[in-house]
């Protein structure tokens, strides 16, 4: 069965500093891995994803995920965090062809002034 | 111009009522979500139309019922609301399946007492 794990409730890190949200992952097949971010009382908004090629990608914001096979992780960077980047933030995992995400329980970013 | 719209934002009402919720997509996406967003923040899909045509109806109550008039229009109808219904619905499109990620809706709260 496909599953999403996101071990962290809540990161907290310093505006400046790089911040990272950590997102594992396990599927059947080749995995398709998503990043969402979720503003309060805001739907969804898409960040990156991976679907093949280079295992590092790039997305909105100045964010980026790094794809490691062998660990199964799928984890979220930024190299400078902004206080506005404050909010929660999804994984999800699809395979290929078809229409539904499984996604991680959330991780809560706070960035501190 | 919002790309996917809902309709209400907040709906409270009683408990045994039906209610309905819809959303429009004005993106030409052919295929369309509905999630539910629990109060720990975990989201879970429900059903999911592909040019009209029903393809994800997951473990949801009956009472739940799903209606797709055309591509760019998926409402949820809910009858004899219980408490524990109370969430935030997000509707979502997409173009095919999940690799090209979705758009997601405000949301509905639905708040039953």
């Amino acid at each position: 069965a496909q599953s999403v794990a996101q071990p962290e409730d809540q990161v907290n890190v310093a505006e400046g500093n790089p911040l990272t949200v950590k997102c594992t992952y396990s599927v059947s097949g080749n995995p398709y891995l998503f990043w969402y971010v979720q503003y309060p009382n805001r739907g969804l908004q898409f960040l990156l994803k991976y679907i093949t090629g280079d295992n590092l990608v790039k997305g909105s914001y100045g964010f980026e995920a790094e794809f490691n096979k062998s660990q199964t992780s799928f984890h979220l960077k930024k190299p400078s965090a902004l206080v506005s980047d404050s909010a929660l933030y999804f994984c999800a995992v699809s395979v290929s062809g078809t229409y539904k995400y499984i996604f991680g329980t959330g991780t809560r970013l706070k960035v501190l002034a | 111009d919002t790309a996917v719209s809902q309709t209400p934002k907040y709906l409270v009402t009683q408990m045994g009522n039906d209610k309905s919720i819809k959303c429009e997509q004005n993106l030409g996406h052919d295929t369309m979500y509905w999630y539910k967003q629990d109060s720990k923040k975990f989201l879970k899909i429900m059903f999911s139309y592909n040019n009209k045509e029903l393809i994800i109806n997951e473990t949801v109550p009956n009472r739940f019922s799903p209606k797709s008039p055309d591509k760019a229009h998926l409402n949820l109808h809910i009858n004899s609301l219980e408490l524990g219904d109370s969430a935030v619905y997000f509707c979502a499109s997409s173009h095919g399946g999940t690799d090209s990620g979705y758009t997601f809706g405000s949301g509905t709260r639905l708040t039953v007492v």
